[in-house]
């Protein structure tokens, strides 16, 4: 089993529609998560962190973290063609926390 | 502020040639990551450095890889003896301290071996 698993998509949203991401991890990654947009030939974009059970929202996304199953998510309300992206998951890993564990990424596509 | 930044963009080297890729953090960020990442897959860890340290070098493949950060601030990545399986986008992050706190990405450096 990877450490952090994504559904590599793609996720196909309608303009305006809600996208919602999920990410599942093992007992290897610690409790702290972060989302990153990545567009094609970019690198990695972080927008969302998040260190505690329950949900944290910043503008169009929420980011959902539930310890006990061991998932975390990401919803992107009124997705927008600019949206169409991948988003990738990633769990700290190591003793001091210190290394981000990614999954795959998740290839979304918003169609206006 | 200014951004990591990362140099060369792009490197096209030979197989068997030795390449160095730099990498500037944020001002003020004390620690820095490198990572390296192959086409359709995430960013695989491949070391962090808390000031002039290597504190976690686990990720790196094998004794080809080495890097640095002679002065707290930038570091460079080395590779000897390049191989064709080498290639991948190279990438570089910052935060201001170690875990848990963001780590920003640099725009990579995409490294070719022929």
């Amino acid at each position: 089993q990877k450490e952090v698993e994504q559904n590599s998509g793609p996720l196909s949203v309608p303009e305006g529609a809600i996208a919602s991401l999920n990410c599942t991890y093992s007992d290897r990654v610690s409790q702290s998560f972060f989302w990153y947009r990545q567009y094609s030939g970019k690198s990695p974009e972080l927008i969302m962190s998040i260190y505690s059970n329950g949900d944290k929202e910043d503008g169009r996304f929420t980011a959902q973290l539930n310890k006990a199953s061991q998932y975390v998510s990401l919803l992107i309300r009124d997705s927008q063609p600019s949206d169409s992206a991948t988003y990738l998951c990633a769990g700290a890993e190591g003793a001091a926390g210190n290394k981000l564990t990614f999954g795959g990424g998740t290839r979304v596509l918003v169609k206006p | 502020g200014a951004g990591v930044s990362q140099t060369p963009s792009n490197k096209v080297t030979e197989k068997g040639k030795y390449v160095e890729l730099r990498c500037d953090p944020i001002s003020g960020h004390t620690a820095l990551y490198w990572y390296r990442q192959s086409l359709g897959q995430g960013p695989e860890f491949l070391i962090y450095f808390q000031g002039t340290g290597a504190a976690d070098d686990s990720g790196l493949p094998n004794d080809r890889f080495f890097a640095v950060r002679p002065e707290g601030s930038v570091s460079t990545l080395k590779i000897q003896r390049t191989e064709r399986g080498d290639s991948a986008v190279y990438l570089c992050a910052s935060s201001p301290g170690p875990s848990p706190y963001e780590q920003y990405f640099g725009p990579g450096t995409r490294l070719t071996v022929t």
